[in-house]
């Protein structure tokens, strides 16, 4: 069975004040992606990562980056945290070797920025 | 561009049938998804369907697609009070590689 671990699970941090959420995968899976959960939006794709040092944009990128220096762990930082940024950040990977079908979700990062 | 509607809300009581319809606009997706979210917890794949087949059963639960109005629903029989959670339908993106987009989510409501 796939295993995603996303750490922390809750953190509260002050406005400008950086923040790194991350996701590790205990299979080779490829296909890596962050997506924040609002209320009223649904899920939002951030980034994504098709491979070892390769990333691209979701739909609601700015003020996020992305780095994946192993295949095994994908993290997600804030460079300087926004109250819009409170939300709860999921990591999934996909099961397909193409990239798309099957996703499996992280348990979630709840963050809230005062 | 792409786009997933559903309906937000849905309340059924035990017992009864609860249908959860969605709308998507790609029409060369090949695959269409339900997710369901516990509390608390992450997404979970409940079912999916292959764009080429109109129905799916699996135990409780019935997928109907119908390509050519680009609408998708999931019936569960039967509702049991641990079926409350929120339910998301997803599209396959039009290029290969990208993320599926997903619905805003219906939380469903059953009621003993």
């Amino acid at each position: 069975d796939a295993g995603i671990t996303q750490s922390p699970r809750h953190k509260v941090t002050e406005t400008g004040t950086p923040v790194t959420l991350r996701c590790h995968q205990t299979e080779n899976h490829r296909y890596m992606y962050w997506y924040r959960q609002d209320p009223g939006h649904g899920l939002r794709l951030i980034h994504y990562s098709y491979g070892v040092k390769d990333t691209d944009k979701g739909e609601v990128s700015d003020g996020y980056s992305v780095s994946r220096s192993k295949t095994e762990d994908f993290l997600l930082t804030l460079e300087s945290a926004t109250s819009s940024q409170t939300s709860v950040y999921f990591c999934a990977i996909s099961l397909g070797t193409g990239g798309t079908g099957e996703l499996f979700f992280g348990e979630g990062s709840r963050l809230t920025v005062l | 561009g792409e786009d997933v509607e559903q309906s937000l809300f849905l309340s059924v009581r035990e017992g009864d049938s609860s249908v959860i319809n969605c709308t998507y606009t790609d029409s060369s997706s090949t695959y269409l998804y339900w997710y369901k979210q516990e509390p608390g917890a992450g997404l979970q794949l409940l079912t999916y369907i292959f764009s080429n087949m109109d129905m799916k059963q699996d135990q409780r639960l019935t997928v109907l697609l119908n390509k050519k109005d680009k609408h998708l629903s999931l019936r569960i029989a039967d509702t049991q009070t641990g079926d409350s959670a929120i339910y998301f339908c997803a599209e396959t993106p039009n290029q290969a590689g990208t993320a599926l987009i997903f619905g805003k989510g219906t939380t469903l409501s059953v009621s003993s």
